[in-house]
Order: structure tokens, then C-alpha cells, then sequence
């Protein structure tokens, strides 16, 4: 059975340090994506990674994949207030995307 | 392109009653979603459709729930009686391939927060 792991579950931290959050996943699979949720709101599609090696950047953040390790890290360059959310990682695996618990963020001035 | 539609947004019912949440998918993607989210965790599938036909319901309690989705394009989810543990946001997504193949990602809807007191 497919786990995906994220840690941490909680994250507070300062505006203008950096921190990486980690996904990991117990099977083989070739597609991993990042979603942000705001409280009461739905998800937002972040990232999409397809390859080993995939690196892919938006702003403040950076997503990559290393399939051989099964995973995959959401780096937070400078956090900003506005970065607050729940971010999820989420592995596809055959007709399936399963879902990692979340890592709340809070960016404090 | 219009998102996923989904109603109603909010439903509080008391338990061992029905409800009935209706998802309408972005126009042309084949491949419809239900998830349930309980609060503090992440969405987890209950079953995916592929056009009209189902692809995937493993995860759906099947004595109390069941989904529909009629031509292929509006879908709908009941639970019938429900119970207290049925709270939860039902969120319904879409995307243009099974599984989410290549650059496409899934799209959510807004979802809709079940109360059952």
C-alpha cells in the first residue's frame, strides 16, 4: 500500500528564513505534486513533478523530486506572511493520487 | 475556463439523515473525483470516475455511500444514513486524464463542509 509521509506536520516560522519541508512515499511512482490549502478553501495546484531530478520554482518556493530516494522536498526561500497555509504533497500511483497529512505553516512577523 | 462547480457549501444534518452533494467538472475533463477530507487531514479518495463508468471505488463505504455521474459530465454523491464520523469537507476534482497523467494536475472544487450532529 502507497504511504506518503510529510514532516513536519507543523511549521512556525520567522518572515525571512528559509525551511524545507519533506515528503516521502513508499512506493515507485513517476508523478508527485504539491498543493497549497488557506483555511476553508480548496486546493491549489503548486507543482507538478514528472522525472527524477525535477526541480521547479515559483517565487519563494522550490519543488524537487529524487525517485531512486522517493522524495521529494518543498524548499521556503525568505517566508513571507502571505506563505501561511497547509501544504500537501500527493503521489500518484496508478489511478490513484494519495495524499500526504499536510504541514501547516505559519509565517510570524 | 470555469473551475469545478460543487453545492451546496455548507450541510449540517443530524445523524441517520441523507445529503446529496452535486459536482460539475471543468468542461472536457473525463476523469471526476470525489475525496473526503476530515479535519487536519489530507483528502483521501473515495472513488474516481472515468466519463460515466467507474474507475475506482475501493474506498468508498458502499452501505451508506453512493455516486453517480450521468452522461459522463455532473456527478453526484449521497450518503444515506449518515453518521457522526461522516463529517467532513467532500471535495470533487477533475483533470483531463486518469490519474493526473503528464502536466495535468487535478482541479478542486470549493468543496462542501458536512456538519452531522
Amino acid at each position: 500500500e502507497l504511504k506518503v509521509e510529510q514532516n513536519p506536520l507543523f511549521l512556525s516560522m520567522q518572515e525571512g528564513k528559509n525551511y524545507t519541508i519533506y515528503c516521502n512515499y513508499s512506493t515507485t511512482s513517476d508523478r508527485l505534486y504539491w498543493y497549497r490549502q488557506d483555511p476553508g478553501k480548496s486546493l491549489e495546484s503548486l507543482f507538478v513533478l514528472l522525472s527524477n531530478g525535477a526541480v521547479k520554482q515559483e517565487g519563494r518556493l522550490m519543488a524537487s523530486l529524487d525517485t531512486k530516494a522517493r522524495l521529494s522536498t518543498l524548499h521556503i526561500t525568505a517566508a513571507v506572511h502571505d506563505l501561511s497555509a497547509t501544504y500537501f504533497c500527493a503521489v500518484a500511483l496508478n489511478n490513484d493520487m494519495r495524499f500526504g497529512a499536510g504541514t501547516r505553516l505559519t509565517v510570524k512577523p | 475556463e470555469a473551475g469545478v462547480a460543487q453545492s451546496p457549501r455548507y450541510k449540517i444534518i443530524e445523524k441517520r439523515q441523507s445529503v446529496a452533494f452535486w459536482c460539475n467538472p471543468i468542461s472536457g475533463h473525463a476523469t471526476l473525483y470525489w475525496y473526503q477530507q476530515i479535519l487536519g487531514q489530507g483528502p483521501k479518495l473515495l472513488i474516481q470516475f472515468q466519463n460515466n463508468g467507474v474507475v475506482d471505488d475501493s474506498q468508498l463505504p458502499k452501505d451508506r455511500f453512493s455516486a453517480e455521474r450521468l452522461k459522463g459530465v455532473d456527478s453526484t454523491l449521497k450518503i444515506q444514513p449518515a453518521k457522526l464520523e461522516d463529517s467532513a469537507v467532500y471535495l470533487c476534482a477533475s483533470s483531463r486524464a486518469t490519474g493526473g497523467q503528464g502536466n495535468y494536475g487535478y482541479t478542486f472544487g470549493s468543496g462542501t463542509r458536512l456538519t452531522v450532529v
